[in-house]
């Protein structure tokens, strides 16, 4: 069964409002990442946080992770039309030798 | 440029004729993996390699083998193609594998079998 699931499953949102992005997962986690995706082509890290810790912030990327309810949310701030694309959380379990990866978040940023 | 390259990007075949799928990856990094990517299932591992000569089993590995024989070249092979490996591919790498690593991918291969 699927570790991480993403909500929404689709956003679209205007350029320069903010996207959210939550992510939901079943089992305890070494850490979470999230990844990029651009219409079919390989995925790109975006940021890892990890069991540890609650929040973690790169440009205008903000991450929140809670571990008593599973989840973490991705925050992209004053999105711009560039941002469209697939969003993936994975986790890390504890002991695996493998990142789990969600169905992923697809927003489009209309300029 | 550090990257991760995967051959070829299309690739349409029949069902039954083998064919491997070749990734390679210049960071000498330890640990390499391959995904399939599906609709509504978003990525699944096949088959990861931790290092030279150790491989191992993911979550879909049936209809699938690999080989690491060299640090840097991970290939995918399938042995008797089945229209239900229509898919898209991805191998990704990383330093190693000890907890925090970020996977690297390459750009994927589109494979249909007819």
């Amino acid at each position: 069964s699927q570790q991480g699931e993403e909500d929404p499953q689709a956003l679209s949102i205007q350029e320069g409002e903010n996207a959210t992005m939550n992510c939901s997962y079943k089992t305890s986690i070494n850490n979470l990442q999230w990844y990029r995706q651009n219409s079919g082509r390989g995925l790109v890290h975006l940021i890892l946080i990890r069991s540890n810790e609650r929040e973690k912030h790169s440009g205008r990327l903000r991450v929140t992770l809670d571990t008593s309810k599973k989840s973490s949310s991705l925050l992209i701030t004053a999105s711009r039309a560039a941002d469209t694309a697939s969003y993936f959380c994975a986790t890390r379990v504890n002991g695996a030798n493998n990142l789990f990866f969600g169905t992923g978040t697809r927003l489009t940023v209309i300029p | 440029e550090a990257q991760v390259t995967q051959n070829p990007r299309y690739l349409i075949t029949v069902t039954g004729k083998k064919l491997t799928v070749t990734c390679s990856q210049n960071m000498n990094h330890e640990y390499m993996s391959w995904y399939r990517q599906d609709p509504g299932l978003g990525l699944r591992q096949i088959y990861y390699s931790m290092n030279v000569e150790v491989t191992d089993k993911g979550d879909v590995p049936e209809g699938y083998k690999v080989s690491r024989k060299e640090k840097r070249n991970f290939p995918l092979i399938l042995e008797s193609p089945s229209p239900n490996q229509t898919s898209l591919y991805f191998c990704a790498s990383s330093l190693s594998w000890t907890g925090s690593e970020k996977l690297f991918f390459g750009s994927g291969t589109q494979l249909s079998v007819l």
